[in-house]
């Protein structure tokens, strides 16, 4: 259970778009269609923003979308806005017999 | 509307038993695999166990396996978390989720701290 691998921190100017990172391995990111990824404001609730690697739950903005290459899965924040500085972290399913592995989390900061 | 509403945390001395409780409503309970998720003060998030939607399966974290159990009861609505024998690293605000390969709706989660 080692978890996924994220750059700590990420950051772009308002408007800018700024992607960040999440690498796995072949027994996770490579191996499933279940990577998400969370967003998470200071003090607030953990909220789910990409499922199944790249589809938007109802009422998240089509800025936000998701992608996976091999190992490593990406999310991509368009048109970066004030409200997107946030903490965001992936996770990925380890197979169906196994708890599912979070990545250390990226801070993301608009400039 | 989905809600998940934890409770049970505390102030716990190391070794000692905490039983955490998750009352889930607005949705079908019964058919949704639930999973706790903990987050220590000022760190990242980590999964600390799942279950299926009808108990059959459940998976733990390595850091608490053989001292954290997770049930349910589906009459009751409710999703449960054993803790026994606590230590120190276990301080963590503990979220409950729904789903199994997705969590899409998170309670807002207790606080536990073990300190002596």
């Amino acid at each position: 259970q080692s978890a996924l691998t994220q750059p700590p921190s990420a950051s772009g100017s308002p408007g800018q778009s700024v992607t960040i990172s999440c690498t796995g391995t072949s027994s996770d990111v490579g191996g499933y269609n279940y990577v998400s990824w969370y967003q998470q404001h200071p003090g607030k609730v953990p909220k789910l923003i990409i499922y199944e690697v790249n589809k938007r739950p109802s009422g998240v903005p089509d800025r936000f979308s998701g992608s996976k290459s091999g190992n490593t899965a990406s999310l991509t924040v368009s048109g970066l806005q004030a409200e997107d500085e946030a903490d965001y972290y992936c996770s990925s399913s380890a197979g169906s017999n196994n708890l599912g592995v979070f990545g250390g989390g990226t801070k993301l900061t608009v400039l | 509307q989905v809600q998940l509403v934890e409770s049970g945390g505390g102030v716990v001395q190391p070794g000692r038993s905490l039983r955490l409780s998750c009352a889930a409503s607005g949705f079908t309970f019964s058919s949704y695999g639930m999973h706790w998720a903990r987050q220590a003060p000022g760190k990242g998030l980590e999964w600390v166990a799942v279950i299926w939607y009808d108990g059959s399966n459940k998976y733990y974290a390595d850091s608490v396996r053989g001292r954290f159990t997770v049930s349910r009861d589906n009459s009751k609505n409710t999703l449960y978390l054993q803790m026994d024998s606590l230590r120190v690293e276990d301080t963590a605000a503990y979220y409950c989720a729904r789903g199994v390969w997705i969590a899409d709706y998170w309670g807002q989660g207790t606080l536990v701290t073990v300190s002596s």
